[in-house]
């Protein structure tokens, strides 16, 4: 119930494209869904997070789609650019008891050509 | 700001040694995490603490592993005796509280164990 699944586990896009992450989660206790960009030799650094009052939030061109009643987050890079290309963790945390914690997804490795 | 700092950037050290990993979180943080990624485990959490206590240790992999947070701006990790497979990037985080908050990370440690 812990689990975070994320894919895909790497995705290559064109310069300008739309790239698409999925994850999706078991525990109906987790309140608080974000996502992690990661470059080599860095931490990951918070991208933009969301919490399941509402469906959607973006910030410039990340967006995080949210369907609570699948359980399920994405998000969507728009005008996908080289600077893009990471490594893309989700996650999802709670309050209290064992969701006082992040729970990570296993990453994407996203490649965008130029 | 200074964000998570994080020393030693990059260990190497013979199997069997002690290595202890620091970390000093930001300012006012009052929850902190200790992280260890790996290309097969990915990003797993170790333990972690609110307001200097260890709160969920359910993560340290053997007794060879102990982290400690005596004051509000330092935290260890310790591995006595480290071995080969305790290869991986170590990360420290701080948060303001509990998890469902963002989570500032480090520039990690790179640890390799010959």
């Amino acid at each position: 119930q812990q689990q975070v699944k994320q894919s895909p586990q790497s995705l290559i896009v064109q310069k300008g494209g739309i790239s698409i992450i999925n994850c999706a989660y078991e525990n109906t206790a987790f309140d608080y869904f974000p996502w992690y960009q990661q470059f080599p030799g860095k931490g990951p650094a918070l991208l933009i997070a969301i919490r399941p009052d509402v469906s959607e939030k973006k910030e410039g061109r990340f967006t995080i789609s949210f369907n609570k009643s699948a359980k399920q987050f994405s998000l969507h890079i728009m005008d996908s650019q080289p600077g893009d290309s990471a490594t893309y963790f989700c996650a999802a945390g709670g309050y209290g008891g064992a969701t006082n914690k992040l729970i990570f997804g296993t990453g994407t490795l996203l490649a965008v050509q130029p | 700001d200074a964000g998570v700092i994080q020393s030693p950037r990059h260990e190497v050290t013979e199997m069997g040694q002690e290595v202890t990993l620091r970390c000093k979180p930001i300012s006012g943080h009052n929850s902190l995490f200790w992280y260890r990624q790996t290309m097969m485990r990915g990003l797993e959490l170790l333990i972690y603490f609110n307001n200097n206590v260890p709160i969920d240790d359910s993560g340290m992999p053997e007794d060879r592993f102990s982290a400690k947070m005596p004051n509000a701006s330092f935290s260890t990790l310790k591995i006595q005796p480290s071995e080969p497979r305790d290869s991986a990037v170590y990360f420290c985080a701080s948060s303001l509280r509990a998890a469902n908050q963002p989570q500032h990370f480090g520039d990690g440690t790179r640890l390799s164990i010959l």
